[in-house]
């Protein structure tokens, strides 16, 4: 079953605390980016990559960290820098010929 | 910058009515513009991608047309049905560069019985 895997759905982080969203897929597609969406909101880029071994901060990236050592992974941490890191976040990959962008289903990150 | 607004920001029509949901962007330089619904607390789905090259595309009751020139896209839904009840979101990404979509802030959609 192909398709964009994120986990988990609902995530906690208490204060001073560094969490980590896990995107996965088996789709084979190069580019992978993470969004935040926050309620009545557009969505903004946090990170994005090409390629493995190689990625670069989106509009918000302050307060993020990510790595693409696999293919078919993209981690995204939420550090304790994030001052305010209540907010939805989502994970995309892009086809490679016609450009088209697809999406898991998201993480709800919340502040205890 | 490319800016992307999409008006109504909320919509409330009885079901069986033909819709037209707007985007509009300020750069007419894109390489494609892509529809999106997406439901209370799930991801995004892609509807239609529309190349810059193409003036329109379908998929079932939707119908997506792109006017560069004048910066604008609709989404038409024909026929509406209570379980079209979503936010649309459109995504036009550049056509220099890295693919960087801009999104709008969608349109809020409720079909009532």
């Amino acid at each position: 079953d192909g398709g964009i895997t994120q986990s988990p759905k609902y995530l906690f982080r208490k204060e001073g605390q560094n969490v980590t969203l896990s995107c996965e897929q088996n789709l084979n597609h190069d580019a992978m980016y993470w969004y935040r969406q926050d309620p009545g909101q557009g969505l903004r880029l946090i990170y994005y990559s090409q390629i493995v071994n190689d990625f670069q901060k989106g509009d918000i990236a302050e307060g993020y960290s990510v790595s693409r050592e696999k293919k078919e992974s993209f981690p995204l941490t939420v550090t304790s820098a994030q001052k305010n890191p209540t907010a939805f976040y989502l994970c995309a990959t892009r086809t490679g010929w016609e450009e088209k962008l697809f999406f898991g289903s998201g993480t709800q990150l919340s502040v205890l | 910058k490319q800016e992307v607004t999409q008006i109504p920001a909320a919509l409330s029509v009885p079901e069986g009515e033909n819709l037209v949901l707007n985007c509009s962007f300020t750069d007419s330089a894109i390489y494609n513009l892509q529809w999106f619904r997406q439901d209370p607390g799930k991801g995004l789905t892609s509807l239609l991608l529309i190349q810059s090259s193409q003036r329109e595309q379908t998929s079932g009751r939707l119908n997506a047309s792109l006017d560069k020139s004048s910066g604008r896209s609709t989404l038409y839904i024909a026929a509406s049905q209570p379980g079209d009840s979503a936010t649309y979101l459109c995504a036009v990404a550049p056509s220099g560069g890295s693919y960087i979509p801009t999104f709008g802030r969608g349109t809020s959609l409720i079909v009532h019985p």
